[in-house]
Formats: C-alpha cells, structure tokens, sequence
C-alpha cells in the first residue's frame, strides 16, 4: 500500500526565515505533485515534479524530487505572509497509474510578521 | 489547463436525505476523479469516472453510497445518499488536467453538512 508522509504536519514560521517541508512515499512512483490550499478553498495546483533529480522553483518556493530517496521537499525561501496555507503533496498510486493521487496529510503553514 | 465548475459550492441536509454535486469542465476530459476531504483531513479519492463505463470504486466506497454519473466527457455527478453526520466533508472533482505539465485541476469543492 502507497503511504505519503508529510513533515511537519504543522509549521509556524517568522516572516524572513527559510524553511522545508519534506514528503516521503513508500513505493517506486515518479511522479509527484505539490498543492497549495487556502482556508475553505480547493487546491491550487504548485509544481509537477516528473523525474529523479527534478527541481522547480516559482517566486518564494523551490521544489525538488529524489525518486531513489522516495523524497521530495519543498523549500520556503525568506516566508511572507501571503505564503500562509496547507501545502499538500501527492503521489500516483498504483505502480504511477493515472488517477489515484495518494495525498500527505498536509502542512498547515502560518507565517507572522 | 482545464477549468472545473463545481455546484453547489455548500449546503446543509438532513440525515437521510441525498445530494447530487455536478462538475462541469470546460474541455473534453477522459477522466475524472471524485475525492472526499473530511475535516481537518486529507483527501481521500472516492471513485474514478470514465465515460460510457461504470465508474471505479476505491476501497471502502461503494456505488450504493456515491453513485456517480458520467454521461458525456464534460460532466460528471456525485450523488451522497442516505447521509448521516459522518457525511459532512468537502467533496472535490478533478481532471488529469492538460497533459502532465499542469497536474490535476480541482473543482472549487462542495462543502456538505449534515445535520
């Protein structure tokens, strides 16, 4: 069974400060999603990471994928506020078939002035 | 990438009654997917819809429960039934959206209460 594990599951972090949020899996997939979800919104999606050794970046965030590892981070460089939500990940299930997205549980990220 | 309208956006029932969620997407998809978020939770994939086939069931979901239709390849409902308490969640569509670049596009996710 395909498990996705997220830390922290909670992150409270200063304006101005870096920080990683780190996603483990348990089986061979190679690929791997990153969503962002506001307070009572849906998912936006962040980044597709799509092999070994993929790095992407967009404003403030840079995430990675090490398929030998079964990791992916998703680095926060010098917060904001407006970064503040939960930040998901997610792996295909089923050997890397289409369609069963296993989720992490989740960081809920706040960032204070 | 593809965008999903989802309705109703909330809603409170009563126990025992039904729900139908519609997702409308405004391309041609093959597949769509139907999660459930309970609060506070992650998301858990319900079922997968093909059109012109029954849809797919994950473990501990079955039709009798969320019957979902599929009847062309821009549209797609969930119905909860016979709901209780234990129903209130988010409940979320989405596509494989265009090609793998983009990932999967949710719907904006109907937020159910049951009371």
């Amino acid at each position: 069974e395909l498990k996705v594990e997220q830390n922290p599951l909670f992150l409270s972090m200063q304006e101005g400060k870096n920080y990683t949020i780190y996603c483990n899996y348990s089986t061979t997939s190679d690929r791997l999603y990153w969503y962002r979800q506001d307070p009572g919104k849906s998912l936006e999606s962040l980044f597709v990471l799509l092999s070994n050794g993929a790095v992407k970046q967009e404003g403030r965030l840079m995430a990675s994928l090490d398929t030998k590892a079964r990791l992916s981070t998703l680095h926060i460089t010098a917060a904001v506020h407006d970064l503040s939500a939960t930040y998901f990940c997610a792996v295909e299930g089923y050997g890397g078939s289409q369609g069963n997205l296993i989720f992490g549980k989740g960081t809920k990220l706040s960032v204070k002035p | 990438s593809a965008v999903i309208s989802q309705k109703p956006s909330r809603d409170i029932c009563q126990r025992g009654t039904s729900l139908t969620i519609q997702c409308q997407v405004d391309s041609q998809v093959t597949m769509m997917f139907w999660y459930r978020q309970q609060p506070g939770q992650s998301l858990t994939l319900i079922a997968t819809a093909n059109q012109g086939s029954e849809a797919t069931y994950e473990s501990g979901f079955v039709i009798d429960k969320f019957p979902i239709s599929r009847p062309n390849l821009t549209f797609s409902t969930l119905t909860v039934s016979n709901m209780s308490p234990e129903d209130s969640s988010i409940y979320l569509c989405s596509d494989l959206g265009t090609g793998e670049r983009y990932g999967y596009t949710f719907g904006s996710g109907t937020r159910l209460t049951v009371v």
